[in-house]
């Protein structure tokens, strides 16, 4: 299975600061990359697909970037209704997450 | 817009068959991909399988040999079977459309519409 792995585990910022996500695969995934936010009791929402498309209804101060292995999830201005966990999401074989990227409020 | 609604048992006992079924509505099941993926308490996501509304499905390997996948079209439903649970198995229990394919020079593969989830817990 492809593994991916998040960094930071957790972040803390502050309303407008500019947060940046890294998602890394095990493996080549081309653009096979989808970025979710999931806040506390909710199921996660949709922010991002093949890697840099952004999702109807999505602000557009949300941006992804990446091909291949290495991926980036970027807020440029940090809103109060963005604090949540953000997961990346890898298609090769078969679908698998990203432990998960708590950013949360300084 | 599309609502998806998974409903079963919310307790089920070690080495027993956990049984859910995702209702969707505002729009048909045919002509797409349905998948249900779980999370246990305070961890990530797992996804589980998937289903084509002409029955053809896929199954994560770790789980395969104890997951079916079915779908009821004519009640616009498709339904998770998992046998022999254990503790391991207590999650919330997502349903959720999948989408696929390739655009524009690039490849997508995501999960549009999300249940709200079911807590499934595994004790005797």
């Amino acid at each position: 299975a492809i593994r991916m792995t998040q960094s930071p585990s957790s972040l803390s910022a502050s309303t407008g600061d500019r947060v940046t996500i890294t998602c890394r695969a095990s493996q080549g995934i081309s653009s096979y990359l989808a970025w979710y936010q999931q806040k506390p009791g909710k199921a996660p929402k949709l922010l991002i697909y093949a890697a840099s498309t952004l999702q109807s209804g999505v602000p557009s101060r949300f941006s992804g970037s990446g091909s291949g292995t290495d991926f980036t999830l970027t807020i440029s201005c940090l809103q109060s209704e963005d604090f949540a966990t953000y997961y990346c999401q890898q298609y090769y074989s078969y679908p698998t997450f990203g432990q998960g990227t708590k950013v949360e409020i300084k | 817009q599309v609502q998806l609604q998974e409903s079963g048992p919310g307790l089920v006992k070690p080495s027993e068959t956990l049984s859910l079924t995702c209702t969707v509505s505002g729009g048909s099941i045919s002509s797409y991909y349905w998948s249900w993926i779980r999370q246990p308490p305070g961890k990530g996501l797992e996804w589980i399988g998937y289903i084509y509304y002409s029955g053809s499905t896929n199954y994560n390997p770790s789980l395969k040999s104890r997951v079916t996948i079915s779908v009821d079209t004519s009640k616009n439903q498709f339904s998770l079977k998992l046998s022999s649970v254990t503790a391991a198995d207590t999650a919330v229990y997502y349903c959720a459309r999948k989408r696929s394919g390739y655009y524009d020079s690039s490849g997508y593969y995501y999960f549009d519409y999300w249940g709200q989830g079911t807590l499934v817990t595994v004790s005797s």
